[in-house]
């Protein structure tokens, strides 16, 4: 079955810093691996995908992710964090079966404080 | 062009009673997911359309939840009747992918519906 994990519940960061969202995976198969962020009261908003190619995807709001199919790995990462990017943060793969539904990640709360 | 939408975005109902829950879907998108987030837990698959067509319903967790998508539309679910453990928030999305082997657009979700059952 499929999975993904995202290790910690919460991240705190200083502003100015750079931040890491860690997820790991496990599929059978390439996996179609997402980011989500929810900010309060919203609905989750894409922030990249990584389907093939590079290694190194760059989505939304200055994010980027990693791919690493060897540590079966897609770690979030900005290299200068933002007040602003205090959310939740969920990582997740598309099922390769007959849905494509997303298995999501525990979610970890981000906190980036001034 | 419009995104998801979901009404109502909150609601407040007594163990028991019944509740519908609507989602409008990006227009011209075939794909409609429901997914559930109970508080402070991951986000669950609930279940799958293409068009009208109820493609994987696996993760309704039982026979008090029923979905409908008439007219491969809009959405509805409906929970009757309410037990306290259906509290948490209930998501909406939809997707423009053609079928197997070609799933790697995003899903767009909608703002949630918050379901508290009292």
């Amino acid at each position: 079955a499929q999975s993904v994990a995202q290790p910690e519940d919460q991240v705190n960061v200083a502003e100015g810093n750079p931040l890491t969202v860690k997820c790991t995976y496990s599929v059978s198969g390439n996996p179609y691996l997402f980011w989500y962020v929810q900010y309060p009261n919203r609905g989750l908003q894409f922030l990249l995908k990584y389907i093939t190619g590079d290694n190194l995807v760059k989505g939304s709001y200055g994010f980027e992710a990693e791919f690493n199919k060897s540590q079966t790995s897609f770690h979030l990462k900005k290299p200068s964090a933002l007040v602003s990017d205090s959310a939740l943060y969920f990582c997740a793969v598309r099922d390769t079966g007959d849905t494509g539904k997303l298995i999501f990640g525990q979610g970890t709360t981000l906190q980036v404080k001034p | 062009e419009a995104g998801v939408t979901q009404f109502p975005s909150h609601s407040v109902i007594e163990k028991g009673q019944t509740v519908t829950l609507r989602c409008d879907p990006i227009s011209g998108h075939d794909n409609l997911y429901w997914y559930r987030r109970v508080m402070g837990k991951e986000i669950k698959f609930l279940l799958h359309f293409v068009k009208e067509s109820k493609q994987d319903e696996s993760g309704m967790p039982n026979n008090r939840f029923l979905a409908e998508r008439t007219g491969g539309t809009y959405s509805t679910l409906k929970v009757q009747p309410a037990e306290l453990e259906d509290s948490g928030v209930y998501f909406c999305a939809s997707s423009q992918d053609h079928g197997p082997g070609q799933f790697n657009s995003p899903l767009h979700f909608g703002n949630g519906t918050r379901l508290t059952v009292t």
